[in-house]
């Protein structure tokens, strides 16, 4: 079967850096994305990842090994508008979007 | 541009009633889906269009029904609705067929079965 893991909460400090994680082991891969989603909102594009490496989008950076299954997300100088469910997924071999269940970022003062 | 809106924004039905989602996008795209969002999961595809006129089905497209009469349109319907359909429904939208490219997001549907 297809999964993709990540960590269903974490809390940080405001200024602070934080690393999200995801695991995927899915039929197939064409490319990994990051969506941010505010509660009670729809998901928004952070970021895409394709090639193993680092991708860095301002405060925002993805990076990806495909060998390991593994990317990550990792949010710098945190504000508190970042208090948001971080979402992985992962574009399989029929390009679908195979998604995680999210993780809940919590950011205190 | 409005981008992907989706009516209603809520709704409460009761068992064995029967209602229709309208989703529609002004980007022309072609790809559009179907998405339902429940606590502690994540997104799950109910069913997809690649094209005007097209329909497939996705993870989870039981008790669902859907129709792409216009390019811009995607209606999903329940037929008799139940308790476990209660959950907040996305409808997306992707600018090329079998593509990578990012998905946009409706405001979402906040469904509510008794």
């Amino acid at each position: 079967g297809q999964n993709i893991d990540q960590p269903t909460e974490m809390t940080a400090t405001e200024g602070a850096i934080v690393q999200i994680n995801c695991t995927y082991q899915t039929s197939g891969f064409n490319g990994l994305f990051w969506y941010q989603q505010h509660a009670g909102e729809a998901p928004t594009f952070l970021s895409y990842n394709v090639l193993d490496g680092l991708e860095e989008k301002g405060r925002f950076s993805s990076f990806l090994s495909r060998s390991k299954g593994y990317s990550y997300l990792l949010l710098k100088e945190l504000q508190m508008k970042d208090s948001a469910s971080y979402l992985c997924a992962v574009v399989d071999s029929n390009y679908q979007l195979i998604w995680g269940a999210g993780t809940k970022l919590i950011i205190k003062p | 541009n409005a981008g992907v809106t989706q009516t209603p924004k809520f709704r409460v039905l009761k068992t064995g009633q029967s209602m229709t989602l309208l989703c529609a996008q002004d980007m022309n795209h072609e790809y559009m889906y179907w998405y339902r969002q429940d606590p502690g999961m994540g997104l799950r595809l109910i069913h997809y269009s690649v094209g005007e006129g097209t329909t497939a089905k996705g993870e989870v497209p039981d008790g669902y029904n859907v129709s792409r009469l216009k390019k811009q349109n995607f209606l999903l319907g329940l037929e008799s609705a139940a308790p476990s359909q209660t959950s907040v429904y996305f409808c997306a939208s992707t600018q090329t067929v079998g593509s990578t490219d990012t998905q946009y997001f409706g405001p979402g549907t906040r469904l509510t079965v008794l």
